[in-house]
């Protein structure tokens, strides 16, 4: 079984500040991670994936994450935000082996000011 | 652009109607899944098809339906149509380990 905690339900920044948005897993199996994202009124994006390759995972957008097995973790980093990466964050675990079983965390909203 | 395509974009309709929801994956993908996004429940996943056969289900209602069609489109039927089953419907296909998301439905029950 799996499951994945979103540590925050919000996060607000400013603009050009750094963005973390913090994530843990729990797996049974070798975990595929996901980041999505949505925006209002919008389908899920997907941001990242990581499945067991490198553990630093580049995505779309300026954005990464990093798979760390000790810590059960995959935060979700950004260097400097822009107003456009105002949104809803989804952190996603499944077992690698089985797409079926994904798990979505409760999500964190993120709000950049200007 | 994911390349997921659903239609109708809004649905409003009344409490015990039946509504269709329709959804076309990207070429080539197999598999469709289905979700339904509320406020108070957040993304939960409603069943999978793969190839025209059910693969997995979720937290679907016995009141929801769902079918894959030769062509791979598939359809989620809703009836008997409650207050409670307003939200946003998502279809999402997928290649591998990755789901690729549609814009969704977004259903209003009056």
């Amino acid at each position: 079984a799996q499951s994945v905690t979103q540590l925050d339900s919000h996060v607000s920044v400013s603009e050009g500040t750094p963005v973390l948005l913090r994530c843990n897993y729990s797996s049974s199996y070798s975990p595929s991670l996901f980041w999505y994202v949505q925006h209002p009124n919008k389908g899920l994006q997907l941001l990242l994936k990581y499945t067991s390759a490198a553990t630093l995972v580049k995505g779309i957008n300026g954005f990464e994450a990093e798979f760390k097995k000790s810590e059960t973790s995959f935060h979700l980093t950004k260097p400097s935000a822009h107003m456009s990466d105002a949104a809803e964050y989804f952190c996603v675990v499944s077992a690698s082996y089985n797409n079926n079983d994904m798990r979505f965390g409760a999500g964190t909203r993120l709000t950049v000011k200007p | 652009d994911s390349g997921v395509t659903q239609t109708p974009k809004h649905l409003i309709t009344a409490t015990g109607q039946r509504v269709t929801l329709r959804c076309s994956p990207r070429s080539g993908d197999l598999s469709v899944y289905w979700y339904q996004q509320s406020l108070d429940q957040g993304l939960q996943f409603l069943i999978q098809y793969y190839n025209g056969e059910e693969r997995a289900k979720g937290n679907i209602l016995e009141r929801f339906s769902a079918q894959q069609f030769p062509d791979l489109h598939s359809e989620l039927n809703l009836s008997s149509l409650e207050l409670g089953d307003s939200a946003l419907y998502f279809c999402a296909s997928s290649v591998a380990d990755t789901q690729y998301f549609g814009p969704g439905t977004r259903l209003t029950v009056l």
